[in-house]
């Protein structure tokens, strides 16, 4: 059982390039979650998904796009990253009326 | 935006209880008290949550007041490996409620 899984742990990438962040749960949960954290800062919620084949804004979504592919995975792209979205980002997920569980971060460089 | 408010930072020494307050004044009928608490730079860990009724698992103690409008989570006997930002959360029982972390409160227990 290995909750949530976020690949890939650490990345760099140059200003313009694009990349895609993947999260996989594997608890059956209906809601996903995607969060950057910047240094001395609480998470900040960047999209959601509270079931299969919808997804909703949080409170930072300029920049990202997300996708909801199956009930386990739930991905996050940068189509044109900038040095602004250097952060750790955390995917999460949980069920109805339970706790979240989060996966392990991945560390995002922008240069 | 966060519907809680948490100190910023405090101090307990170990093997003492640590009590850290949180302010919910806007609460809903509808909505839990949870709380995480992250460690360095990992991701959130779920401590405890609650409705109404106070609640006790083997990490944590959570005492809700009667109007619900502010809680407190005791960690009974605080070790060192309980430094972390502990983050108070309302969350309604409905999946499609978001997860809004706000700044929470970075415990620091002292040998």
């Amino acid at each position: 059982n290995a909750g949530v899984t976020q690949t890939p742990k650490f990345q760099v990438l140059k200003t313009g390039q694009s990349m895609t962040l993947q999260c996989a749960q594997d608890m059956n949960h209906n809601s996903m979650y995607w969060y950057r954290q910047d240094p001395g800062m609480g998470l900040r919620l960047i999209y959601y998904s509270a079931s299969e084949g919808t997804t909703d804004k949080g409170e930072v979504p300029n920049g990202y796009n997300v996708s909801r592919l199956n009930k386990r995975e739930f991905s996050l792209r940068l189509e044109s990253a900038a040095p602004s979205q250097t952060s750790v980002y955390f995917c999460a997920s949980s069920g109805d009326n339970t706790e979240a569980f989060f996966g392990q971060g991945t560390r995002l460089t922008v240069v | 935006d966060a519907k809680t408010t948490q100190p910023p930072s405090m101090d307990c020494a170990e093997g003492r209880a640590a009590n850290l307050p949180c302010n919910h004044s806007t609460i809903s009928g509808n909505e839990y008290v949870y709380w995480y608490r992250q460690i360095h730079s990992q991701g959130p860990q779920y401590i405890i949550h609650g409705l109404k009724n106070n609640e006790t698992n083997e990490m944590a103690s959570l005492i809700i007041t009667e109007d619900r409008k502010s809680s407190t989570l005791i960690l009974p006997h605080a070790t060192l490996r309980d430094t972390a930002v502990y983050y108070c959360i309302v969350r309604a029982s409905n999946r499609d409620d978001k997860i809004i972390f706000g700044k929470g409160t970075r415990l620091h227990i002292l040998p």
